[in-house]
């Protein structure tokens, strides 16, 4: 089976920086991506690792420990936009490379 | 085009009706899924297509019944919904489910309320 942990919210400040944790327990783990949802609407793609280490794509950089079953997804300079739930999720090969969800991270960015 | 569209947005019935949700993308994916989503939960997983064929049935009751009418194209018959079925209902789609690395595009879902 699969366990993925995120904190269930989070608030900073704009123009801030803020990490948000993500850690997993998989049998047989094939990549992990990230994803952002705004209320009520579709979640939409920011990022995808499989290798250790840091991916950075814009203001937005994610990071991973395979050994650690451990993932952050860094956001920079950060805009009212940003508020939003940032979804960590998981490939499993054993579960047919389907995507696994974590509960998300409700992320609201204040003046 | 990266697009992923469903119809309809909105959609209330009553336990005793049939429906459809449809979704449709044109990347050339082969690989559909519906997930749905409760208010404040992560997606679940629902079905998988897979060429045209049912992969994956994550033990879904059977009120649901997907069809694959074609390689764009992505079907969900609702039939005898309960109140709990409430629910955004998403679709996705990938290039395939063999790679790892290929993100699912998701559609801006179909939000059902079922009274």
């Amino acid at each position: 089976g699969q366990n993925i942990d995120q904190p269930t919210e989070m608030t900073a400040t704009e123009g801030a920086i803020v990490q948000i944790n993500c850690t997993y327990q998989t049998s047989g783990f094939n990549g992990l991506f990230w994803y952002q949802q705004h209320a009520g609407e579709a979640p939409t793609f920011l990022s995808y690792n499989v290798l250790d280490g840091l991916e950075e794509k814009g203001r937005f950089s994610s990071f991973l420990s395979r050994s650690k079953g451990y993932s952050y997804l860094l956001l920079k300079e950060l805009q009212m936009k940003d508020s939003a739930s940032y979804l960590c999720a998981v490939r499993d090969q054993t579960g047919a490379n389907n995507l696994f969800f974590g509960t998300g991270t409700r992320l609201t960015v204040i003046p | 085009d990266t697009e992923v569209t469903q119809t309809p947005k909105h959609l209330v019935m009553g336990m005793t009706n049939k429906k459809s949700l449809k979704c449709e993308q044109h990347m050339g994916h082969r690989a559909m899924y519906w997930y749905k989503q409760k208010a404040k939960k992560p997606p679940e997983l629902m079905f998988v297509y897979s060429y045209e064929k049912l992969s994956i049935n994550e033990s879904v009751p059977s009120r649901f019944s997907p069809e694959c009418p074609n390689s764009s194209l992505l079907n969900l018959h609702l039939h005898a919904l309960q109140p709990e079925d409430s629910a955004l209902y998403l679709c996705a789609s990938s290039q395939d489910i063999t790679s790892g690395s290929y993100e699912q595009y998701f559609g801006p879902g179909t939000r059902l309320t079922v009274t």
